[in-house]
């Protein structure tokens, strides 16, 4: 099965900083997907296709990468985006998932 | 619109089984695969596995066969998941998903349920 590694585990960002969450897979994927989870929810998607922003996600967010190399982006962080997030793709099965980043408020 | 209900937390005994279910509705239940992901704290999330109800057809991530069966009942729109032989390692938050579309791009696991924990404990 492909494994994704996510960087860091956690972190804590300023409002108005820019947060970068990479991840990267032990082979090859076509795509890789980002879910936001807040604490007692369930997972939503929030990128698809690498770069798709999902409905009702600020353009603040982004994604970018190919290949085993892919990256999440906040332009600028704000208070509501405090979460966990995680990658996972969906080119080989079993579809897997990084082990998340949690992204805190400072 | 899609949403996927799911039972209520269970607290069960090591060696037992446990069936959870994830009520489908706002779509037509037969014509979507449904998955079932595990959480367990600090570990992530694992996918368990997919059952398309229109025909009953199943896969197994393997690490989890032998674990879990999926099943579906078409004339109530509910999936259901059994476990089997439970240890502590199957206490977690299962969750059910269906994937979806946007704009006309498939998303894997578009719609959630709102997770069924599952404590193993004497």
């Amino acid at each position: 099965e492909i494994v994704l590694t996510q960087s860091p585990t956690t972190m804590a960002a300023s409002p108005g900083e820019k947060v970068t969450i990479t991840c990267r897979a032990s082979s090859s994927v076509s795509y890789m997907y980002w879910y936001q989870q807040k604490s007692g929810a369930s997972p939503k998607p929030w990128i698809y296709e690498t770069s798709k922003l999902a409905s009702g996600v600020p353009d603040r967010f982004s994604g970018s990468g190919s290949g085993t190399s892919y990256s999440f982006t906040i332009s600028s962080m704000e208070t509501e985006d405090a979460a966990t997030y995680y990658c996972h793709q969906w080119s080989s099965t079993p579809p897997t998932f990084g082990s998340g980043t949690k992204l805190e408020i400072k | 619109q899609v949403q996927l209900q799911q039972s209520g937390a269970e607290l069960v005994k090591p060696g037992s089984s446990v069936k959870i279910s994830c009520k489908a509705s706002g779509y037509t239940f037969t014509s979507y695969d449904m998955h079932w992901i595990k959480q367990q704290p600090g570990n992530g999330l694992e996918w368990i596995g997919w059952i398309y109800p229109g025909n009953g057809n199943t896969k197994y991530n393997q690490k989890f066969n032998g674990k879990a069966t999926l099943t579906a009942d078409k004339s109530s729109s509910t999936a259901y998941m059994q476990l089997s032989s439970l240890t502590s390692e199957d206490s977690a938050v299962y969750f059910c998903a269906r994937s979806g579309y946007y704009s006309s791009y498939i998303v894997p696991f578009a719609y959630w349920g709102q997770g069924t924990l599952v404590t193993v404990s004497s």
